[in-house]
C-alpha cells in the first residue's frame, strides 16, 4: 500500500532550527509537497521537489533523496508564527496526492 | 487512520457540460467537509466549507451557482461544475474534519481529482 510517515508532534525554541521529516512508499512517484497550515486556516504551499537534492527558499529549505523515499523540510531561524502543521504529500504515478498525516510543530519562547 | 477518498480522481469534459466530484469520508464521520482547488505549484485554494445538513459557505469570489456543494450524508459532500469552461480545469481536493476529534482542527485529505475543460 501506499504510506506516508512523518512525526505527530515537534517542539523547538524561538531562534532554533528544527527538521520535519517524511518518509514515503508510494506506487510511483511524481514529485514531494510540502504545505504549512494554521489551525483554522487552508494549506499554503511551501515547496515541491522532484529531483534529488535540496532546495533553499528563504527560512525554509526542503530536501528530496528519491532513492531512500525521504524527504526533509528544515525551517530556520524559528519564529512564533512558525507555530502550525506541517503536510507532507507525495504525488503518485496516477497523478493523485498522498498526505501524511501532517506534524504539528510547537515553538516556545 | 483515516482515509478520505474521492471520485473520479481524474475527468476530462466538454466546455459546458457540468462534472459531480464525491468526495467521501471511508472509516468515520464528517460533519464538515472542505473544497478546494489547486493550480499547479501554487496553495490550496478555499472554496467552500461544507456542513452536514447545512447550505455550504462559500469563499468571497467563489460563484456559489457554479459550484454546487451538497453535502447530504455524514460521509458525503459532492461538487458539481456546472456549465464548466476552460479556465475551470485545475485540482480539486477535498478535506474531512473527523467528528470525533471535536474541537480539533485536523483535516484528513483526498487524493484530489484532476478536471480538464476542453
Amino acid at each position: 500500500g501506499q504510506n506516508i510517515d512523518q512525526p505527530t508532534e515537534m517542539t523547538a525554541t524561538e531562534g532554533a532550527i528544527v527538521q520535519i521529516n517524511c518518509t514515503y512508499q508510494t506506487s510511483g512517484f511524481n514529485g514531494l509537497f510540502w504545505y504549512q497550515q494554521h489551525a483554522g486556516e487552508a494549506p499554503t504551499f511551501l515547496s515541491y521537489n522532484v529531483l534529488d537534492g535540496l532546495e533553499e527558499k528563504g527560512r525554509f529549505s526542503s530536501f528530496l533523496s528519491r532513492s531512500k523515499g525521504y524527504s526533509y523540510l528544515l525551517l530556520k531561524e524559528l519564529q512564533m508564527k512558525d507555530s502550525a502543521s506541517y503536510l507532507c504529500a507525495v504525488m503518485d504515478s496516477n497523478y493523485q496526492l498522498i498526505w501524511g498525516a501532517g506534524t504539528k510543530l510547537i515553538i516556545k519562547p | 487512520g483515516a482515509v478520505v477518498s474521492q471520485h473520479p480522481s481524474w475527468v476530462i469534459c466538454k466546455s459546458g457540460t457540468s462534472v459531480k466530484i464525491e468526495c467521501r469520508s471511508l472509516d468515520f464521520q464528517a460533519t464538515t467537509m472542505f473544497w478546494y482547488r489547486q493550480f499547479p505549484k501554487q496553495s490550496l485554494m478555499l472554496m467552500a466549507t461544507s456542513n452536514e445538513g447545512s447550505k455550504a459557505t462559500y469563499e468571497q469570489g467563489v460563484e456559489k451557482d457554479k459550484f454546487l456543494i451538497n453535502h447530504a450524508s455524514l460521509t458525503l459532500s459532492t461538487l458539481t461544475v456546472t456549465s464548466a469552461h476552460p479556465e475551470d480545469s485545475s485540482f480539486y481536493i477535498c478535506s474531512a474534519r473527523d467528528l470525533a476529534s471535536g474541537v480539533t482542527d485536523t483535516q484528513y485529505f483526498g487524493p484530489g481529482t484532476r478536471l480538464t475543460v476542453l
